[in-house]
C-alpha cells in the first residue's frame, strides 16, 4: 500500500534559520509529489510538485524540493525561514495509476520573530 | 471565482443527525476527492470520484455516502453522527493528467455535540 512518511512532527526555529522538512514514501510505481502548505485557519496550497525532469523543482516563496528516487525521498527546504512561514507542511504522493493522493501527517512549522 | 467551493463552511449538530456537506469544482476537473482532517492535522482520504464513479473508498464507515450528480460535484451525507466524526472535511479536485496537483476547497469544519 501506499503510504507516506514525515517526520519531526513539530519544529520550531528562529526568523532567517534554515529549514529541511523530510518527506518518504514507500510506493514503487510511477509517482508524482508535491509539498503543500497550510496557514492557520486556511485550505491547503501548493508549495511545488515534481513530476519528471529535473529532480530539483523551485517553488513559490522561496521553497525547493529534491526527488531522490533511490531513497523514495522528496524533501522541502528553504534556505531563511519568515515569521509568514509559521504553517503546516504537508507532502503528498499521486499514485499515477489509480489517482489516489495519499498525504504524509505534516510538518507544523512555527517560526519565532 | 473560487475554484473549489464547499458549504457550510461551518457546522454543529447533535449525535444521531443526518447532514450533508456539498462540494462543486468550477476548474473541469475529472477527479473529485473528500479528505478528513481530525484534530492533529492528520488528513485521511475518504473517497476520490473520476468523471462521477466512485474509484477509491477507504476505511470509512458505511454511514458516510458520496454522491456525485455530475462532474463538477461531490457531496458528502453523513448518517447518524457520533461524536468522533468531529473533524474538518476537505474536497479536492484534480485532472486527470501527469503532473497535475489537486486544488482544495475552504473546507468544513464539523463540530458533534
Amino acid at each position: 500500500a501506499q503510504s507516506v512518511s514525515q517526520h519531526n512532527h513539530h519544529v520550531i526555529l528562529s526568523e532567517a534559520a534554515s529549514l529541511e522538512l523530510g518527506c518518504n514514501y514507500s510506493y514503487g510505481g510511477t509517482v508524482n509529489l508535491f509539498w503543500y502548505v497550510q496557514y492557520p485557519g486556511q485550505h491547503l496550497q501548493l508549495l511545488l510538485k515534481y513530476f519528471s525532469g529535473d529532480p530539483l523543482v523551485k517553488g513559490i516563496k522561496g521553497f525547493e524540493a529534491e526527488f531522490i528516487k533511490s531513497k523514495f525521498s522528496f524533501n522541502l527546504r528553504k534556505p531563511s525561514v519568515q515569521w509568514s512561514d509559521t504553517a503546516e507542511y504537508f507532502c503528498a504522493v499521486k499514485n499515477r495509476g489509480n489517482n489516489r493522493l495519499a498525504f504524509g501527517k505534516g510538518n507544523q512549522v512555527v517560526v519565532i520573530p | 471565482d473560487t475554484a473549489v467551493s464547499q458549504t457550510p463552511k461551518y457546522l454543529v449538530t447533535q449525535m444521531g443527525n443526518d447532514k450533508s456537506i456539498k462540494c462543486e469544482q468550477n476548474l473541469g476537473h475529472d477527479t473529485m476527492y473528500w479528505y478528513k482532517q481530525d484534530s492533529k492535522k492528520f488528513l485521511k482520504i475518504m473517497f476520490s470520484y473520476n468523471n462521477k464513479e466512485l474509484i477509491i473508498n477507504e476505511t470509512v464507515p458505511n454511514r458516510f455516502s458520496p454522491k456525485s450528480p455530475d462532474k463538477a460535484h461531490l457531496n458528502l451525507h453523513i448518517n447518524s453522527l457520533e461524536l468522533g466524526d468531529s473533524a474538518v472535511y476537505f474536497c479536492a479536485s484534480s485532472q486527470d493528467t501527469v503532473g497535475t496537483e489537486a486544488f482544495f476547497g475552504q473546507g468544513t469544519r464539523l463540530t458533534v455535540v
